[in-house]
């Protein structure tokens, strides 16, 4: 089975900083895909960054990176220059090659502080 | 905006009744995905369709059924409701199903039985 663990609840961080959240998973497959996504208060899903184990190289999408460690079963997320719209609910999600549903983490509340 | 949409956002009703939710996926995208996002549980995958066939299933009661339809939009039905099925209801869509595919979702459902 898939599981997918976020340790941090709760994190803050000042506007301008940099902040990065944790996720690990477990799982026996070797090929799967790794996704970040951020819930705000109006509870839309919005897709951050997603990375294809199979690929070395870190996925980045303007002030959001990863560091994927794949032998750590380690993915997480770091938000540079975090601004106030970043205030959000952030879900890890594991996706297994075999079929399409998501298994989440269960979240990290973030908000920025001005 | 996703491009997927779903209705009704907010249901209100009581225990024993049943309601039907339904998604409508971004333009060309042919598979559906249903999760559950309840306080306790975080966010659970249902089932996914595929141009009208199901293809993965989780979580889903027995209680719960769906079906996606010719025009590809798929509607959940949740049948002898419980308290405990108090919840955001969650579509997402995606081209064809694959493990290489980014779910986009909708805005949800929110769904308070009394």
């Amino acid at each position: 089975a898939q599981t997918v663990t976020q340790s941090q609840p709760e994190m803050s961080v000042q506007e301008a900083e940099t902040v990065t959240l944790s996720c690990t998973y477990d799982t026996s497959e070797s090929n799967y895909y790794l996704f970040w996504y951020k819930q705000p208060p109006s509870r839309q899903m919005i897709l951050v960054i997603r990375q294809e184990a199979y690929k070395q190289q870190n996925a980045t999408e303007n002030r959001f990176s990863v560091n994927f460690q794949k032998a750590a079963k380690s993915f997480s997320l770091k938000i540079s220059d975090s601004q106030l719209g970043d205030t959000a609910m952030y879900f890890c999600a594991f996706m297994k090659p075999s079929g399409g549903e998501f298994y989440f983490g269960t979240g990290t509340s973030l908000t920025v502080i001005p | 905006d996703s491009g997927v949409t779903q209705t009704p956002k907010h249901l209100i009703t009581a225990t024993g009744q049943r309601v039907t939710l339904r998604c409508s996926p971004r333009s060309g995208d042919l598979s559906v995905y249903w999760y559950q996002q309840s306080l306790d549980q975080g966010l659970q995958f249902l089932i996914q369709y595929y141009n009208g066939e199901e293809r993965a299933k989780g979580n889903i009661l027995e209680r719960f059924s769906a079906q996606q339809f010719p025009d590809l939009h798929s509607e959940l039905n949740l049948s002898s409701l419980e308290l405990g099925d108090s919840a955001l209801y969650f579509c997402a869509s995606s081209v064809e199903g694959g493990t290489q595919e980014t779910q986009y979702f909708g805005p949800g459902t929110r769904l308070l039985v009394l």
